[in-house]
């Protein structure tokens, strides 16, 4: 039962470099989020898709950018990675916008 | 960016005692949401409110919607070592957007 499953887990960057994180959900959930997690700051919608063939930014998505590849599948992408992009990046998914989320394990990305 | 303000930010509580967190808001909320996150982990779902007013448990966890739609309260009975975590709400609003509190660290001294 796997629920959403994020990859890498763990990934260190350079400056510049580019990036996709992966995320990937068994449930069947029409709607699918990336959050990035700071200390202090509690979890941040960077962008979501609604449902399969939709994405709409969040409120933090500048130098990001995310794909609904299927109905399973919703990657993001750095394609310029920043210090300022050193965060953990969490997936989640849900039935619908107004159900609640279930979220991955995350991806701890450092960005030299 | 809009945040809920979640109170206490941490607590240190000996076994046994019973915890009790709250989430306030200047927005109305349609849904309100617990979450627990442990060390490595992502926030897993507790306890989902629908309706002002409504009490809900799940073990010994009881969760209150605030009658005004503003704000939200968590307990937790007889606390136990596993409860060490962090506590997040959320609301949502009537747009689907989600707004996260920043967490009650919670320790437990056995």
């Amino acid at each position: 039962n796997a629920g959403v499953t994020q990859t890498p887990k763990f990934q260190v960057l350079k400056t510049g470099q580019s990036m996709t994180l992966q995320c990937a959900q068994d449930m069947n959930h029409n709607s699918m989020y990336w959050y990035r997690q700071d200390p202090g700051m509690g979890l941040r919608l960077i962008y979501y898709s609604a449902s399969e063939g939709t994405t709409d930014k969040g409120e933090v998505p500048n130098g990001y950018n995310v794909s609904r590849l299927n109905k399973r599948e919703f990657s993001l992408r750095l394609e310029s990675a920043a210090p300022s992009q050193t965060s953990v990046y969490f997936c989640a998914s849900g039935h619908e916008p107004w159900q609640p989320q279930h979220f991955g394990d995350g991806t701890r990305l450092s960005i030299l | 960016g809009q945040q809920l303000n979640q109170s206490p930010q941490s607590m240190f509580i000996q076994e046994g005692e019973d915890v009790s967190m709250n989430c306030t808001s200047s927005s109305i909320f349609n849904t309100w949401l617990w979450y627990k996150q442990e060390p490595g982990e992502g926030p897993v779902l507790l306890i989902a409110l629908y309706k002002a007013g409504e009490l809900t448990s799940n073990g010994r966890l009881t969760a209150q919607f605030g009658i005004t739609r503003k704000d939200s309260f968590l307990n937790i009975s007889a606390s136990i070592p596993s409860d060490v975590g962090i506590y997040f709400c959320a609301g949502v609003s009537g747009t689907y957007k989600y707004i996260f509190g920043t967490g009650t660290r919670l320790k437990v001294l056995a």
